[in-house]
């Protein structure tokens, strides 16, 4: 089965910066997803990550290290609105995604 | 472009009793899937269809059943709801495999 671990819980203060790791042991790799999932809302897609390498969008930056089997998700500048569920997802060898547990971020002014 | 769509909002079932959720989307996309969300836990794949009249168990398929007579209609059937299917819903749908997955709002439904 695929295997993909973030932490449960991160708080920050509002204006800081906080990293969200994610390992991950799946059969095959076709990229990896971040989604941001507020309270009783639908996930909503954040980047996607299928070569080593940094992909910066605004505030929000996504690592990856397919050797190593190691994402992470970096919030910049966070905003109270940034507290949400954050969830990592492994798109495997055929092509379905599987999905941690997710983070949340709690942001405090 | 409403994107994807699902109704009910919420919904509780008394156990032994059958449901259908309903999943439409208006993007055109031949991919559809259904997760379900437990707390502390990841999105799980219940079922997905590559395309009208084609479809394929996921990780948890025991319990339910699909249909996909058309591209934009991805209908969830719950046959003799269980305690154990309490649950969140989330319809989903992308362009290809190799595309971005889009979700609807989900379906929060207790069974008691």
């Amino acid at each position: 089965g695929q295997n993909i671990d973030q932490p449960t819980e991160m708080t920050a203060t509002e204006g800081a910066i906080v990293q969200i790791n994610c390992t991950y042991q799946t059969s095959g790799f076709n990229g990896l997803f971040w989604y941001q999932q507020h309270a009783g809302e639908a996930p909503t897609f954040l980047s996607y990550n299928v070569l080593d390498g940094l992909e910066e969008k605004g505030r929000f930056s996504s690592f990856l290290s397919r050797s190593k089997g190691y994402s992470y998700l970096l919030l910049k500048e966070l905003q109270m609105k940034d507290s949400a569920s954050y969830l990592c997802a492994v798109r495997d060898g055929d092509y379905k995604l599987s999905f941690g547990a997710g983070t949340t971020v709690t942001v405090r002014a | 472009n409403a994107g994807v769509t699902q109704t009910p909002k919420f919904r509780i079932l008394k156990i032994g009793q059958s449901m259908t959720l309903q999943c439409t989307q208006d993007m055109n996309h031949n991919y559809m899937y259904w997760y379900r969300q437990d707390p502390g836990m990841g999105l799980k794949l219940i079922y997905y269809s590559v395309g009208a009249g084609i479809t394929d168990k996921g990780e948890v398929p025991n319990g339910y059943n699909v249909s996909r007579s058309t591209t934009e209609d991805f209908p969830l059937r719950l046959e003799l709801a269980a305690p154990s299917q309490t649950s969140v819903y989330f319809c989903a749908s992308s362009y290809s495999d190799t595309d971005t997955q889009y979700f609807g709002p989900g379906t929060r439904l207790t069974v008691l």
